[in-house]
C-alpha cells in the first residue's frame, strides 16, 4: 500500500506555545490529505481536509484559528496548533488516498502533550 | 447523514479460532465503500479491506474477510485463525461519496486474542 508518513511522532510542549505537524506523502501525491484527532480509547473524529492550492475545509465545531492546516504541495500537508493548551493533548493522525475514490492510508500519528 | 455502528465495545477469542467483529451502517447513497482498519498500541491504523458497494463477492485479504449483507446493512469482519497480533482496536468506517474521500468511523471494538 501507499506510505504517509507524519513528523514528528511526539511532542511535549508549554502551554502558550504552537506546535506544526507534518504529514507527507512518500511514494504518491495527494491533493487532499485528512486531520482527525483521537482521544484515548475513543474513534477518530475528523478535524478538517487539507486541501492542495486551496484552503482546508474544517468540520463543524473545530476552530479554524486555533489549527491552522497548510498543504504547501502535493506530498505535504500541515497541522499547526497554535497557543496550545492542556485540553489539546490527544493524538494527532493524517491520512491520504493515493486518488479519488481510493483507499486512504494513514500516517504513523503524532501524541501531542501540553503541560 | 452517513453513520457506523459498532456495538461490541470488546471481543475476546482464543488464539486459532475465528472472531467476527460487526459493523452495520446507515446511509441514503447508492454508491458506497467500506473498510476496516486495525490499530494496534503503537496508535498506526493499518487499513484491512475494502467493499464497494456494486461488489457482489465478498471482499476477502489473506485471514481477513468481509461479510456483506447489503440488505441489512452491515458489513462484518471475520478474522481467520487468530494470533496474538491480531489484538487491537478494530474499526469500520464507511466513505462518504457525497463529500469525496471523507471517511466517517465507528467507535470500534478492542479485540484480545487468548493464547
Amino acid at each position: 500500500g501507499a506510505v504517509v508518513s507524519q513528523h514528528p511522532s511526539w511532542v511535549i510542549c508549554k502551554s502558550g506555545t504552537s506546535v506544526k505537524i507534518e504529514c507527507r506523502s512518500l511514494d504518491f501525491q495527494a491533493t487532499t490529505m485528512f486531520w482527525y484527532r483521537q482521544f484515548p480509547k475513543q474513534s477518530l473524529m475528523l478535524m478538517a481536509t487539507s486541501n492542495e492550492g486551496s484552503k482546508a475545509t474544517y468540520e463543524q465545531g473545530v476552530e479554524k484559528d486555533k489549527f491552522l492546516i497548510n498543504h504547501a504541495s502535493l506530498t505535504l500537508s500541515t497541522l499547526t496548533v497554535t497557543s496550545a493548551h492542556p485540553e489539546d493533548s490527544s493524538f494527532y493522525i493524517c491520512s491520504a488516498p493515493p486518488g479519488v475514490g481510493e483507499t486512504q492510508y494513514f500516517g504513523p500519528g503524532t501524541r501531542l502533550l501540553v503541560l | 447523514a452517513q453513520k457506523i455502528t459498532q456495538t461490541q465495545p470488546g471481543m475476546f477469542v482464543q488464539e486459532k479460532e475465528a472472531v467476527t467483529l460487526d459493523c452495520t451502517y446507515d446511509t441514503s447513497d447508492q454508491s458506497y465503500g467500506l473498510f476496516w482498519y486495525k490499530q494496534p498500541s503503537s496508535g498506526e491504523m493499518i487499513f484491512l479491506i475494502y467493499q464497494g458497494s456494486y461488489d457482489e463477492q465478498n471482499a476477502t485479504e489473506g485471514r481477513y474477510s468481509l461479510n456483506f449483507q447489503k440488505a441489512r446493512k452491515s458489513a462484518n469482519l471475520v478474522i481467520s485463525a487468530s494470533q496474538l497480533g491480531d489484538s487491537a482496536m478494530y474499526f469500520c468506517a464507511m466513505r462518504d461519496m457525497e463529500y469525496g474521500n471523507k471517511l466517517v468511523f465507528g467507535a470500534g471494538t478492542i479485540l484480545r486474542v487468548k493464547s
